[in-house]
């Protein structure tokens, strides 16, 4: 099946400080991808979506300021976490949804932990 | 509000035996239906779709979905206990393919 990479897959930053994570789709074409965030023993929470070539639209209650998307490729999309605070420490996963005409391959990254110290 | 809702369980099922998970949705237009897996501390990972009233049948899974009622469903025949993992059905809404989530059910299979 298709392939979504996501890297890092564990990240530690200082509070304060920017951190960058990116998401590939390595055996397909993302026309969209998805930035979610997961605390733990929760649902995944929609951040963001992300169409190739055009700026994101963010969920309500997400600053587009502080969680910037790029999405300058069919096979690169990333999440730039900026001014991280602890409370950002989270699981972030992307998810990338192919070009085939059915809609349905919808594929997950495995997935970043980040955490804020 | 669009909604997808789960029970959170834990649904403790016997080793064998078939584990039921259920899903409801609020909204009459939803298209596609979505099970995933997820092991704790990892990402999602699709089992399968279904977007046809009926049954759709893969390997040990079947889903179920009753449109007119509005709930899919899932069985897992002969559950082992690497089935033991938190299942989330989503729902798509419409044609940018975003998925709304239920909360998952925490599923336990007992050795």
């Amino acid at each position: 099946g298709a392939v979504v990479s996501q890297h890092p897959s564990r990240v530690i930053c200082k509070s304060g400080t920017s951190v960058k994570i990116e998401c590939r789709s390595l055996d397909f074409q993302a026309t969209t991808m998805f930035w979610y965030r997961q605390f733990p023993k929760q649902s995944l929470m929609l951040m963001a979506t992300s169409n190739e070539g055009s700026k994101a639209t963010y969920e309500q209650g997400v600053e587009k300021d502080k969680f910037l998307i790029n999405h300058a490729s069919l096979t690169l999309s990333t999440l730039t976490v900026t001014s991280a605070h602890p409370e950002d420490s989270s699981f972030y996963i992307c998810s990338a949804r192919g070009s085939d005409s059915s809609g349905n391959t919808i594929y997950f990254g495995e997935g970043s932990w980040l955490t804020v110290v | 509000q669009k909604e997808v809702e789960q029970n959170s369980g834990p649904l403790s099922v016997p080793e064998g035996a078939i584990a039921s998970l259920n899903c409801t949705y609020s909204d009459r237009g939803s298209q596609s239906f979505f099970w995933y897996r997820q092991y704790s501390g990892k990402s999602p990972e699709l089992i399968m779709f279904i977007y046809s009233n009926g049954d759709k049948e893969d390997g040990r899974f079947t889903a179920q979905l009753n449109k007119a009622s509005q709930y899919v469903s899932l069985l897992i025949r002969d559950s082992q206990p690497s089935d033991s993992a938190t299942y989330l059905c989503a729902v798509r809404m419409d044609s940018n393919y975003q998925l709304i989530w239920g909360a998952g059910t925490k599923l336990i299979i007992k050795p």
